[in-house]
């Protein structure tokens, strides 16, 4: 398997455009994750998807953002409009766990968002 | 909700030296701790981890332990090598935290230096 796949890996923007972060996760896996980490916050838990549905989204910092898991095979993480304090590494994470007895979490390498 | 506080934040040991990083916990109903690495431009990876019924656990060069009692839990890298350096997080999984209960530490910069 090729691992957690995320594009774009680097993402250079202006503030107020829009950018759209992608995720392909391990096949077979059932849970998928969005981490923002900073050097000053370290790794945030932003949201967090079982089987395709969300279920805890308390991580996003304002309705700014926005995630979607369409399919087992993809999520979109949605930044409209981007303001320089998002810049950051935005990682996805997938792995096969059940309520109560978490699973390895894979993470993907990464995408480097820039805002200016 | 669980809190996990990791220390040092930076490390330097001479090559061949040990490293030790800890971590502490707050929620005594966490049961599961992992560690992952994390090198440069890359995503965290899991090195090892254990589980709370389980006092200690040794993989090679690294291992992990664990006091329920004191909510500590630390990762030990003997005869360190320069592959070791990168950054290292802890984690605390609680499962009673909701959805997701794992909680990071802030991470620590372990340099090895030749």
């Amino acid at each position: 398997d090729a691992g957690v796949i995320q594009s774009p890996r680097h993402e250079v923007t202006e503030m107020g455009q829009e950018v759209t972060l992608r995720c392909k996760p391990i096949s077979g896996h059932n849970s998928l994750f969005w981490y923002r980490q900073t050097m000053m916050r370290g790794l945030e838990l932003l949201i967090y998807f079982n089987n395709n549905v969300p279920i805890d989204d308390s991580g996003m910092p304002e309705d700014r953002f926005s995630a979607k898991m369409p399919n087992a095979s993809f999520s979109t993480l949605k930044i409209q409009p981007s303001e320089p304090r998002d810049s950051a590494v935005y990682f996805c994470a997938s792995s096969f766990g059940t309520s109560g007895n978490t699973g390895e979490l894979f993470f993907g390498e990464g995408s480097r968002l820039t805002v200016l | 909700g669980e809190n996990v506080e990791q220390h040092p934040s930076t490390l330097s040991v001479q090559e061949g030296d040990s490293a030790v990083i800890k971590c502490t916990y707050s929620d005594s109903a966490s049961n599961y701790f992992p560690w992952y690495k994390q090198e440069l431009g890359k995503g965290p990876q899991l090195i090892i981890d254990i589980r709370s019924n389980v006092g200690e656990k040794k993989d090679q060069r690294i291992a992990v332990t664990l006091n329920k009692t004191a909510k500590h839990f630390s990762l030990h890298i003997t005869e360190t090598q320069p592959e070791d350096s990168a950054v290292y997080f802890c984690a605390a999984y609680d499962p009673g935290g909701g959805a997701d209960g794992l909680t990071f530490g802030k991470g620590t910069h372990l340099i090895i230096q030749p």
